[in-house]
C-alpha cells in the first residue's frame, strides 16, 4: 500500500540558510499535517491543510511557512535557519478531518543546522 | 496543563511476557480519539491502535490491546509476548472534537526495552 513520502530524508543546512521540506500525502488523503520532533522530545504540531486551506496552527516559527498545493502534496519552507531548527520533521496525511481518522506519519525528514 | 501524561519514561520486560504502557488524558471534550505509536531508534512512527470515545469495546489489534477506561481518562497499551523488536519508543496521542482542532496532541513517550 502507498505511504507518505517526504523528501528529502536527510538534509543539513547552515545557520540562516534556507530549507524546504516535501511531503506527499497518500493517494486521496485531503488533510497534511506537519510536526517537529527535537532530539529525544515528543513531536510538537506545527500546522495542518485540509483542501488546500490552512486548517490549523500550532507552535510555527514566524520564519516557517508552509502550503499545500493543488495536487495536494505540501511544502514546508524553512528560513533563517537556527541551531534549535534541528530535528525530525514528520509530515502525516489523514482521510478528512474527523478526529476518528488515523493519522498516517511519513518516515521524516532530518534535518541538521550547522 | 498536560494532555496526554505517560508516566513511565522507561520499561523493562522479558522476552515473551506481557507489558502494560501507561497513558492518562485530560479533555473535556466528549469525542475525541486515543492513538498509541511506536517510534524505534530508526525514527519513523509506526501507528499501532486507536480507540475513539465513543467506542463501546476495547480495542485490539493482533498482539496489542488497549485498556480504556474512560472514568479514569486512562487508554493504557497492553503488549503481550513481547519480542525483541518491541523494543521502541512509545507514544500516546489524542486527537479532540470533529473536524475542529484536528493536531494529534502527544505524551513524552516511554522507552521499552525488552529483554532476551
Amino acid at each position: 500500500a502507498a505511504g507518505v513520502i517526504q523528501s528529502p530524508r536527510h538534509l543539513i543546512k547552515e545557520k540562516r540558510e534556507t530549507a524546504t521540506l516535501k511531503c506527499y500525502p497518500i493517494p486521496r488523503h485531503d488533510t497534511v499535517y506537519w510536526y517537529q520532533q527535537g532530539p529525544g522530545q515528543d513531536p510538537q504540531f506545527l500546522i495542518s491543510f485540509y483542501e488546500k486551506m490552512q486548517s490549523d496552527k500550532g507552535s510555527i516559527p514566524d520564519r516557517f511557512s508552509a502550503q499545500q498545493f493543488s495536487d495536494y502534496h505540501s511544502e514546508l519552507n524553512m528560513s533563517s535557519l537556527e541551531l534549535g531548527d534541528s530535528a525530525l520533521y514528520f509530515c502525516a496525511s489523514s482521510p478528512g478531518r474527523s478526529s476518528y481518522n488515523e493519522q498516517f506519519f511519513g518516515p521524516g525528514t532530518r534535518l541538521t543546522v550547522l | 496543563a498536560q494532555k496526554i501524561t505517560q508516566t513511565q519514561p522507561g520499561m523493562f520486560v522479558q522476552e515473551k511476557e506481557a507489558v502494560t504502557l501507561d497513558c492518562t488524558y485530560d479533555t473535556s471534550d466528549p469525542s475525541y480519539g486515543l492513538f498509541w505509536y511506536k517510534q524505534p531508534s530508526s525514527g519513523e512512527m509506526i501507528f499501532l491502535i486507536y480507540q475513539g470515545s465513543y467506542d463501546q469495546q476495547n480495542a485490539t489489534e493482533g498482539r496489542y490491546s488497549l485498556n480504556f477506561q474512560k472514568a479514569r481518562k486512562s487508554a493504557n497499551l497492553v503488549i503481550s509476548a513481547s519480542q525483541l523488536g518491541d523494543s521502541a519508543m512509545y507514544f500516546c496521542a489524542m486527537r479532540e472534537g470533529w473536524g475542529g482542532s484536528e493536531k494529534l496532541v502527544f505524551g513524552k513517550g516511554t522507552k521499552l526495552t525488552v529483554n532476551p
